[in-house]
């Protein structure tokens, strides 16, 4: 059951330009996540906002949520190519209870 | 180091032959969850377990099996691969806080590559 779509599905920018990721999602959550996944290897989680929260910061990564518009954004600011990797929101629903559903991720591209 | 390991990184493997995929995690994490991501779909949960003895289906269980016999270990079990569980596969670890509420982030193993021929 997919939850949460980013867009675009990818991106290609150079280094030093902002990223921009959005993600839409169908039904109410607690919270959603963003996680980062280089090339075959495991993700690691960036950064979680809670669904009261609106707007989010960790060093270059700025997320917002938009509940009223089932929507949520990352900024990379200032990119660099160690930023190039996949990027996936994730979702728990009120519904899943225990659930981390994921998106199918946006892949970013930043050359130097 | 606070980590989720998992064993092995790369199985190839025939039709039929039972695999047992190991997943460990030395965080004390009472949630743990095992995805499968193919090109085009995603992540996929397929199993998931709130604590020890307690697992629960995810969006794509079947052919599969796990256990939760201690917290820290969470081995997936293939009893009869198949070529449509090639994939590659991801063991992740989380806390979990109050009361079926999730609020913590997912602590990822770096994934086994399955081939099923």
């Amino acid at each position: 059951s997919q939850q949460g779509e980013e867009d675009p599905q990818a991106l290609s920018i150079q280094e030093g330009e902002n990223a921009t990721m959005n993600c839409s999602y169908k039904t109410s959550i607690n919270n959603l996540q963003w996680y980062r996944q280089n090339s075959g290897r495991g993700l690691v989680h960036l950064i979680l906002i809670r669904s009261n929260e609106r707007e989010k910061h960790s060093g270059r990564l700025r997320v917002t949520l938009d509940t009223s518009k089932k929507s949520s954004s990352l900024l990379i600011t200032a990119s660099r190519a160690a930023d190039t990797a996949s990027y996936f929101c994730a979702t728990v629903t009120h519904q899943a209870g225990t659930a981390l559903i994921f998106g199918k991720g946006t892949t970013l591209s930043v050359s130097s | 180091e606070a980590q989720v390991t998992q064993n092995p990184r790369y199985l190839i493997t025939v039709t039929g032959k039972k695999l047992t995929v190991t997943c460990s995690q030395n965080m004390n994490h009472e949630y743990m969850s095992w995805y499968r991501q193919d090109p085009g779909l995603g992540l996929r949960q397929i199993y998931y377990s709130m604590n020890v003895e307690v697992t629960d289906k995810g969006d794509v269980p079947e052919g599969y099996k796990v256990s939760r016999k201690e917290k820290r270990n969470f081995p997936l079990i293939l009893e009869s691969p198949s070529p449509n569980q090639t994939s590659l596969y991801f063991c992740a670890s989380s806390l979990l806080e109050g009361f079926g509420s999730y609020n913590s982030p997912l602590h990822f193993g770096n994934g086994t590559r399955l081939t099923v021929t």
